[in-house]
């Protein structure tokens, strides 16, 4: 375990279904993060989260809304999706204070989705 | 626009052998480099960060290398095992102070061990 824990590891869902994928970090970092892994693309940014404030948004569709409800928990919730959205999406964490770079990024084992 | 490049896409070698992996980047203002190892349907796990004024750094079997003044870095695995098989992503954090730091991924080498 990285420190990083994600639920759940596999989802299936329908394109009408709502569902929340779960983040949780034991490691007293400030700063989460969303990230989005489709094949053979890089790991897209979709939420920063930096002291419970959401900090960046890449410009992700509504139908994926997170919450922040503190510094050690990060939530997905996934309404209305699409085919496309099918991907491994992974949260992240780090300390970030301004003085050193991401220190100690640290991601968790993924949410493999598909959508139906 | 900030980038990653690595090369080669995918690489096969036999169990014991050495190989090298490239990363070539365009990011401005550089703050650090770091080497990802990721296995399938896992997450990535860092493997080793380098900062400006490093040019070499190494965990175990895996030798990362950095020339900030071409822009390129290496990471070298020698003596290949069957578990070296993964995705090694090079990912490079911009940033020139505040917390405003952000990283730019590259694609990925996906690394095959065959027996």
């Amino acid at each position: 375990e990285t420190g990083v824990t994600q639920t759940p590891r596999h989802l299936v869902m329908g394109m009408t279904n709502k569902k929340s994928l779960k983040c949780e970090q034991h490691l007293g970092h400030n700063a989460m993060y969303w990230y989005k892994q489709s094949a053979k693309k890089p790991l897209e940014l979709m939420f920063v989260y930096n002291f419970k404030e959401q900090t960046e948004n890449n410009s992700v569709p509504s139908r994926f809304s997170p919450e922040c409800p503190n510094s050690s928990h990060l939530f997905l919730h996934l309404h209305t999706l699409q085919p496309e959205d099918s991907a491994l999406y992974l949260c992240a964490s780090s300390q970030d204070d301004g003085r050193r770079a991401n220190y100690g990024y640290t991601f968790g084992s993924g949410t493999r989705l598909t959508v139906v | 626009k900030n980038q990653v490049e690595q090369s080669p896409q995918s690489l096969i070698i036999l169990e014991g052998k050495n190989c090298t992996l490239q990363c070539n980047y365009t990011v401005s203002p550089f703050s650090n480099l770091r080497w990802y190892k990721q296995d399938t349907g896992r997450g990535p796990v860092s493997l080793t960060i380098m900062t400006f004024s490093e040019n070499t750094k190494s965990n175990g079997r895996y030798t990362a290398t950095l020339d900030a003044d071409t822009k390129q870095s290496s990471l070298h695995i020698t003596a290949s095992q069957l578990s070296d098989s993964a995705s090694y992503i090079c990912v490079v954090s911009a940033g020139s102070g505040g917390s405003n730091y952000k990283l730019t991924f590259g694609k990925g080498t996906l690394l095959t061990v065959n027996p």
